[in-house]
């Protein structure tokens, strides 16, 4: 099946300190969505992006499709200690009719 | 409020009995999901349902059942076939492609 590799798989910031994290796959997609997710709660749609080479951001969140459509990108800037949790990309294409999760990336922040 | 709502929010089960987990929306929206998370992993599909009264089984369906008699309810029963139940239990519901979540049931099989 599809697959979406998400890096990294963790990150421990200091406060202030931007953030960068990607998924990336082997296949193309025509949606991408950035989720966060908080201890014991479910995921919450931060960005949606639907089309290739697309820049969206969402406050302090900044998000991009990539344009080989293979790739997108989440930077948060100027993290603050409630940034914390797991971000979760997730690609969507028609061929396959259903959502694709990457595996997470687990944001620590230091105050 | 429109919104997904799961409940209980934590539920405690002896093994070898089954279990309903409960997800409700008023969103309308026709299609519905169920994940299951395990600690520092991502999200595995177990069931979905795009439209009443038709579901298909995700990637890791066995030792889970669903039912959809109506479009605001997928509730998931896990089965005592289910050799690991315990786990964070996401349900969710989409209007196109974006999908969007419950707060989460946690499964606790002693």
């Amino acid at each position: 099946g599809q697959q979406l590799n998400q890096s990294p798989q963790s990150m421990f910031i200091q406060e202030g300190e931007d953030v960068s994290m990607n998924c990336t796959s082997s296949s193309i997609f025509n949606t991408w969505l950035w989720y966060k997710q908080e201890p014991g709660e479910g995921p919450v749609l931060l960005i949606a992006l639907y089309k290739a080479g697309e820049l969206t951001s969402n406050g302090r969140l900044t998000a991009q499709f990539g344009i080989t459509r293979k790739d997108s990108f989440l930077n948060i800037s100027a993290s603050i200690p409630s940034d914390v949790g797991i971000y979760f990309c997730a690609g969507f294409n028609n061929a396959g009719n259903m959502l694709t999760f990457g595996g997470g990336t687990r944001l620590m922040v230091k105050p | 409020d429109g919104g997904i709502t799961q409940s209980p929010k934590y539920l405690f089960r002896k093994e070898g009995q089954n279990v309903t987990l409960s997800c409700e929306q008023n969103l309308n929206h026709d299609a519905m999901y169920w994940y299951r998370q395990d600690p520092g992993q991502g999200l595995r599909l177990i069931y979905y349902s795009q439209i009443v009264n038709d579901f298909q089984k995700g990637d890791i369906a066995e030792g889970y059942s669903v039912s959809r008699e109506k479009k605001e309810s997928f509730p998931l029963t896990v089965t005592s076939a289910q050799k690991n139940p315990t786990a964070f239990y996401l349900c969710a519901s989409s209007i196109g492609v974006t999908q969007y979540f419950g707060p989460g049931t946690r499964l606790t099989v002693l």
